[in-house]
C-alpha cells in the first residue's frame, strides 16, 4: 500500500520560513492537502490540490509538489501556527494520511 | 455556517459495537461525499471510509472493511458509521468530514470529534 514519510518535527523561529515535506513514491504524480490540527481542536485543512487555499487561509501557507515530494511552505510563521501538520492524498480509492510532523515555533 | 456535529462515542467492551452519528447543518447535505476518519490517542490521522452522494457507493481502509459500516440518511442530514467487534485500537477519536473532489478528494470540513474507548 501507498505511503507517505513525514519528519516528526520541525522547528522554526518566528518570522521565519518552515518546511515541511512529504515523501511518497511518484508524490508529484498525485495530488496533495494539507491538515493543521492544534490541541483539543480538529484539523483543519490549509492547502487542497498540492497548492490551493480555501478560503480564511492566510496567505502565508503555500503548497507544491513535484517528483517524490510535497512541500507545505509557511512564510513568515507566527507562534498561532504551531501545530501537527498531516499530508493526505489517494491511492486505489483509500485515503492515505502522513504520520504527521510537529511544527515548534520557537 | 457549514457544521458537522458527531455523537454516540463512548465506553465500550472489547468485542463490542457502537453506532456513530454526525448530524450536519448548513449546506445541502445530500451534495456532498462524506468519510469518517480517527485518531488514536498520540497516534496520526487514520482514514477510515467514505460514502457517495446517495450512499450507493462506499469505500473502505482495509483494516476496517467488514467490521465498520458507512451509512447516510439525506433526509435527516445524517451520516452513520457502526462499527462491530471493536477492540482495544480502535480507541480513538473519530471524526466526520465532508469531502470534496479536486483531481484527488480532499476534506474540506470536519466534526469536532466524538471519543470511543474500547477496554474492559
Amino acid at each position: 500500500s501507498y505511503e507517505m514519510t513525514q519528519p516528526p518535527s520541525v522547528s522554526v523561529s518566528p518570522g521565519q520560513t518552515a518546511n515541511i515535506t512529504c515523501f511518497g513514491d511518484k508524490m508529484g504524480d498525485k495530488s496533495a492537502s494539507w491538515y493543521q490540527r492544534k490541541p483539543g481542536q480538529s484539523p483543519v485543512l490549509v492547502i487542497y490540490d498540492d497548492a490551493k487555499r480555501p478560503s480564511g487561509i492566510p496567505e502565508r501557507f503555500s503548497g507544491s509538489n513535484s517528483g517524490n515530494t510535497a512541500t507545505l511552505t509557511i512564510s513568515g510563521t507566527q507562534a498561532m501556527d504551531e501545530a501537527d501538520y498531516y499530508c493526505q492524498t489517494w491511492d486505489n480509492s483509500v485515503a492515505i494520511f502522513g504520520g504527521g510532523t510537529r511544527l515548534t515555533v520557537l | 455556517q457549514v457544521q458537522l456535529v458527531e455523537s454516540g462515542g463512548g465506553l465500550v467492551k472489547p468485542g463490542g459495537s457502537l453506532r456513530l452519528s454526525c448530524g450536519a447543518s448548513g449546506f445541502t447535505f445530500s451534495d456532498y461525499f462524506l468519510s469518517w476518519i480517527r485518531q488514536a490517542p498520540g497516534k496520526g490521522l487514520e482514514w477510515i471510509s467514505y460514502i457517495s452522494r446517495s450512499g450507493s457507493t462506499t469505500y473502505y481502509a482495509d483494516s476496517m472493511r467488514g467490521r465498520f459500516t458507512i451509512s447516510r440518511d439525506n433526509a435527516k442530514n445524517s451520516l452513520f458509521l457502526q462499527m462491530n467487534s471493536l477492540r482495544a485500537e480502535d480507541t480513538a477519536v473519530y471524526y466526520c468530514a465532508r469531502t470534496l473532489r479536486g483531481p484527488y478528494w480532499y476534506f474540506d470540513t470536519w466534526g469536532r470529534g466524538t471519543l470511543v474507548t474500547v477496554s474492559s
